[in-house]
């Protein structure tokens, strides 16, 4: 079955204390996209991925970190986490330049940070 | 910048009722629309899209017609559904555009729809 798959789906933590969720599609996508979900804002991107090694970034990428080391997975790190980036944090890919931006979603991880 | 501007929420209809999402944007060139939809505890499915002036995206009863003069992107459905109740995003991608915008969707605030049996 097609799908982006994210870990874990529910997470809560502390300030500064580092954490990893993780980004995995199996559709041979070359974009990748991280996105956060605020109540009356939408969704923000965060990092994008254009392929293997590219990254660049979105509307909202301070206090996150992106890698793009294999084409299937693109983790968002989170150094040091802070209440402010409590949110509803959705991953996304797409086949990029074949199609407009035709993006399949993960379920979402919601994190919270105390 | 590029901006999706939708109708406040959120909305309360009764089954077989008529639906209207009004959804504007701000953009340069020639963007592509969509409408995704979020059901509760799940993340965003592209619900339709369209890609030029004219257009009309369909899916599930649902529509939308790409209006550039108006700089609209409305969704709409004739007779919705208690399965229907969920968030609708109207969304925009500058492809084709070229740039740092390439792939990237900006998305309007989203409206919650409630449909009561």
């Amino acid at each position: 079955e097609a799908q982006v798959t994210q870990n874990p789906r529910y997470l809560i933590t502390v300030t500064g204390k580092k954490l990893t969720v993780t980004c995995s599609q199996n559709m041979n996508h070359e974009y990748m996209s991280w996105y956060r979900q605020d109540p009356g804002l939408g969704l923000r991107q965060i990092y994008y991925s254009m392929n293997v090694e590219v990254t660049d970034k979105g509307d909202v990428p301070e206090g996150y970190k992106v890698s793009r080391k294999e084409k299937r997975n693109f983790p968002l790190i989170l150094e040091s986490p802070s209440p402010n980036q409590t949110s509803l944090y959705f991953c996304a890919s797409s086949l990029g330049s074949l199609r407009p931006s035709e993006q399949f979603f993960g379920p979402g991880t919601r994190l919270t940070v105390l | 910048g590029d901006s999706v501007t939708q109708m406040e929420g959120p909305v309360t209809l009764s089954e077989e009722a008529f639906l209207t999402i009004n959804c504007t944007y701000t953009a340069t060139g020639y963007p592509s629309l969509f409408w995704y939809v979020q059901y509760p505890g799940e993340g965003l499915q592209l619900l339709l899209k369209a890609t030029k002036a004219d257009d009309k995206g369909s899916n599930k009863g649902f529509e939308a017609t790409y209006r550039k003069e108006t700089t609209s992107f409305h969704l709409e459905k004739g007779s919705v559904q208690v399965s229907d109740s969920a968030v609708y995003f109207c969304a925009l991608s500058a492809d084709g555009n070229g740039g740092t915008s390439y792939g990237k969707l900006t998305f309007g605030q989203g409206t919650i729809l409630t449909v009561h049996p």
